[in-house]
């Protein structure tokens, strides 16, 4: 079993819908949660960031951690078709300088406008 | 900042030749890190470095990958032979031990196709 677990997908939603990300993980000791989008043929880039349990909001996007769980999540509303990438979570159970990151493998959505 | 900066975009090369990825980290990162990614494993962390100097190659997946950091600006991944298993995309990325730790920054990455 991976340490981090996330759906592949693709997951198709129509534009204007709420895109719901999420990946679980077995180490209790992950504290720091990342979100990168990827666009085809680019690196991934940074979304969100988060430490320990919890909601963030930016823009668009809400992150979420449910450390009883070990369960997090990543919500987009009002999505556009611009949305459309892979999107992978990533998470370290110290505060170092990415080193220490476990990916999970990404799921790819799509959104039809 | 003009971001991570990785060249060659694209190679395709027999198996056997030499490859060598190039990459220039963003200014002021002190650490960058050579990943590879594949379909079937994901982002793979091959080897990391702090102010230059090699930390972590434990995810060097055989002596025929080699890395270097000469200076603060510039690191090669060499693969020498090549093989076709080795197709992949190969990032380059930097960070900061900031206050944001955690957080690093990709380059577009390099496509090598081995034939």
């Amino acid at each position: 079993q991976k340490e981090v677990e996330q759906d592949p997908g693709p997951l198709s939603v129509p534009e204007g819908a709420i895109v719901s990300l999420n990946c679980t993980y077995s180490n209790s000791a992950f504290q720091y949660f990342m979100w990168y989008r990827q666009y085809s043929r680019k690196g991934p880039e940074l979304l969100m960031y988060t430490y320990s349990s919890g909601n963030k909001e930016d823009g668009r996007f809400t992150a979420q951690v449910d450390k009883s769980s070990k369960y997090i999540s990543l919500f987009i509303r009002d999505s556009q078709p611009s949305d459309s990438a892979t999107y992978l979570c990533a998470m370290s159970d110290i505060k170092a300088a990415g080193n220490k990151l476990t990916f999970g493998g990404g799921t790819r959505v799509l959104v039809k406008p | 900042d003009a971001g991570v900066i990785q060249s060659p975009r694209h190679e395709v090369t027999e198996m056997g030749q030499e490859v060598t990825l190039r990459c220039k980290p963003i200014s002021g990162h002190d650490y960058l890190f050579w990943y590879r990614q594949t379909m079937m494993r994901g982002l793979e962390l091959l080897i990391y470095f702090n102010n230059n100097v090699p930390i972590d190659d434990s995810g060097m997946p055989e002596d025929r990958f080699s890395a270097k950091m000469p200076n603060a600006s510039f690191s090669t991944l060499k693969i020498q032979p090549s093989e076709p298993r080795d197709s992949a995309v190969y990032f380059c990325a930097s960070s900061y031990f900031g206050r944001s730790g955690n957080t690093i920054y990709f380059g577009e990455g390099s496509w090598l196709t081995v034939v």
